[in-house]
C-alpha cells in the first residue's frame, strides 16, 4: 500500500497569511494526489485533483503543485473560514490512501 | 448540483449487520464509479470500497475485505454497502463519494453527507 505522509498535522496562522501544506507519498504516484477539505461536523469537499487542477467551484487562493512523491497545498490570503482539517489522497492505485490530515486554525 | 444522500446507518450489536444505501441524483449514476469512505470519531478518512460503472470491477480495503460487499444499481441510481460481522472498530461516519470522468484513474470528486454506523452492545 502507498502511505501518505502529511506535513504538519497542524498550524495556526493568521487572516492574510499564505499557508503551505506537504504531502510526500512512499512511492511516485506521478500526478493522481487529491486535496479535500472538511470543516468540523461536515462532509469532505474536494478542492484540487491531478496535483493542481481545481475542482469547479473553489476559489483560486488554492493551489497544488507537485509531482511523483512530493506535493504541496498552498492557501493564499487565509481567511476565517478557511479554518478546517486537509487532507491528501493518493489515487494512482488501490487502496486510495489519505493522509493523516492537517488541522489549520485562525 | 450532485446529490449523494446516504441512509441505513444506526447502532447495531458486534457481529451484527447493516445495509448502507445511497442515493445519486442530478448526475448520470451509470456514467461515475463510486466509493465508500468512513472516518471513525475523532479520526482521519479510510478509504473502505470501489465499484466501478458496470460493477465489472471491486476493491476494498483489507479492514473489510471478506465482510462487506459494495454494489449498485445503476436503474435506481443507487450505491449500496453490505456490511456483516461487525466489529467495534467499523464505528464510523461512512460516505459515498463519487469518482470523476475522464482519461487515467478517477479522482473523487463529491462527497455525501454521511451516515453514522455505531457498532456497540
Amino acid at each position: 500500500d502507498i502511505q501518505m505522509t502529511q506535513s504538519p498535522s497542524s498550524l495556526s496562522a493568521s487572516v492574510g497569511d499564505r499557508v503551505t501544506i506537504t504531502c510526500r507519498a512512499s512511492q511516485g504516484i506521478s500526478n493522481y494526489l487529491a486535496w479535500f477539505q472538511q470543516k468540523p461536523g461536515k462532509a469532505p469537499k474536494s478542492l484540487i485533483y491531478a496535483a493542481s487542477s481545481l475542482q469547479s467551484g473553489v476559489p483560486s487562493k488554492f493551489s497544488g503543485s507537485g509531482s511523483g512523491t512530493d506535493f504541496t497545498l498552498t492557501i493564499s490570503s487565509l481567511q476565517p473560514e478557511d479554518s478546517a482539517t486537509y487532507y491528501c489522497q493518493q489515487y494512482n492505485s488501490y487502496p486510495l490512501t489519505f493522509g493523516g490530515g492537517t488541522k489549520v486554525e485562525i | 448540483e450532485v446529490q449523494l444522500v446516504e441512509s441505513g446507518g444506526g447502532l447495531v450489536k458486534p457481529g451484527g449487520s447493516l445495509r448502507l444505501s445511497c442515493a445519486a441524483s442530478r448526475f448520470t449514476f451509470s456514467s461515475h464509479s463510486m466509493n465508500w469512505v468512513r472516518q471513525a470519531p475523532g479520526k482521519g478518512l479510510e478509504w473502505v470500497s470501489f465499484i466501478s460503472t458496470s460493477s465489472t470491477y471491486i476493491y476494498y480495503a483489507d479492514s473489510v475485505k471478506g465482510r462487506f460487499t459494495i454494489s449498485r444499481d445503476n436503474a435506481k441510481n443507487s450505491l449500496y454497502l453490505q456490511m456483516n460481522s461487525l466489529r467495534a472498530d467499523d464505528t464510523a461516519v461512512y460516505y459515498c463519494a463519487r469518482d470523476s470522468i475522464g482519461g487515467g484513474p478517477p479522482a473523487i470528486d463529491s462527497w455525501g453527507q454521511g451516515t453514522l454506523v455505531t457498532v456497540s452492545s
